[in-house]
């Protein structure tokens, strides 16, 4: 069975610092995906990246960079000068290969409440 | 392009109560799922449609159902309330493949009571 863990329930940091979020997931599929998405107060997740297995590449987007790391089961998220703007609930999940006529379902970590202050 | 869209977007019901959740697809997209999100925990399956007819299902009893309409927009019903079913409600529409991006809407908060 697929899992992710996410095990920094709460991270506090002040405007302007780097923070990174961790995610570990466990699957014993050789192809799969991975994913993050950002929930704000208002509820709606909202979809930030997606990467498959065989894309071990770091990513970046912004202030938002992705590292990916396979021997370590790892998918790490690190916002660069954080802002207030970025306080949210962040969520990891993981999605195995589909296979035909088969259901693509996400698993979800339990989440990373950042609170970013001034 | 208009996203995920859902109503109501709050509900309060008493138990053993019966509840009609809707979900209208983001244009393009013709797949839905559902997920169920309790206070403080991640989005849990329950399922996803396609085709109007259900692909797959998380671990939920029966009395967790829906329905796909041609248009491609959803409904989740769910019969015999139970407190326990007290959450947020988040329908997700994607085009139907392998790992597609699921797109999520604002989501539906039941109390039950």
């Amino acid at each position: 069975a697929q899992k992710v863990t996410q095990a920094q329930t709460e991270i506090s940091v002040v405007e302007k610092e780097d923070v990174t979020l961790d995610c570990v997931y466990e699957t014993r599929d050789t192809t799969y995906y991975l994913f993050w998405y950002k929930q704000p107060p208002s509820g709606e997740l909202v979809f930030l990246i997606r990467r498959n297995s065989f894309d071990e590449q770091n990513e970046i987007s912004g202030r938002y960079s992705w590292n990916f790391q396979k021997s370590t089961s790892s998918f790490n998220f690190t916002i660069t000068a954080s802002q207030v703007v970025d306080s949210a609930v962040y969520f990891c999940a993981l999605s195995e290969a589909a296979y035909t006529g088969t259901a693509s379902k996400l698993t979800f970590g339990t989440g990373t409440r950042l609170q970013v202050t001034l | 392009e208009t996203g995920v869209t859902q109503s109501p977007t709050h509900l309060i019901k008493t138990r053993g109560q019966q509840v009609t959740l809707r979900c209208s697809s983001q244009s393009g997209h013709n797949t839905v799922s559902w997920y169920q999100q309790a206070l403080g925990q991640g989005p849990q399956f329950i399922f996803q449609y396609y085709r109007e007819e259900e692909n797959g299902r998380g671990n939920f009893p029966p009395r967790f159902s829906g329905l796909q309409f041609p248009n491609y927009s959803s409904e989740l019903n769910v019969n015999a309330l139970e407190l326990d079913d007290s959450a947020l409600y988040l329908c997700a529409s994607s085009v139907y493949g392998d790992q597609e991006t699921q797109y999520f809407g604002p989501g539906t908060r039941l109390l039950v009571l």
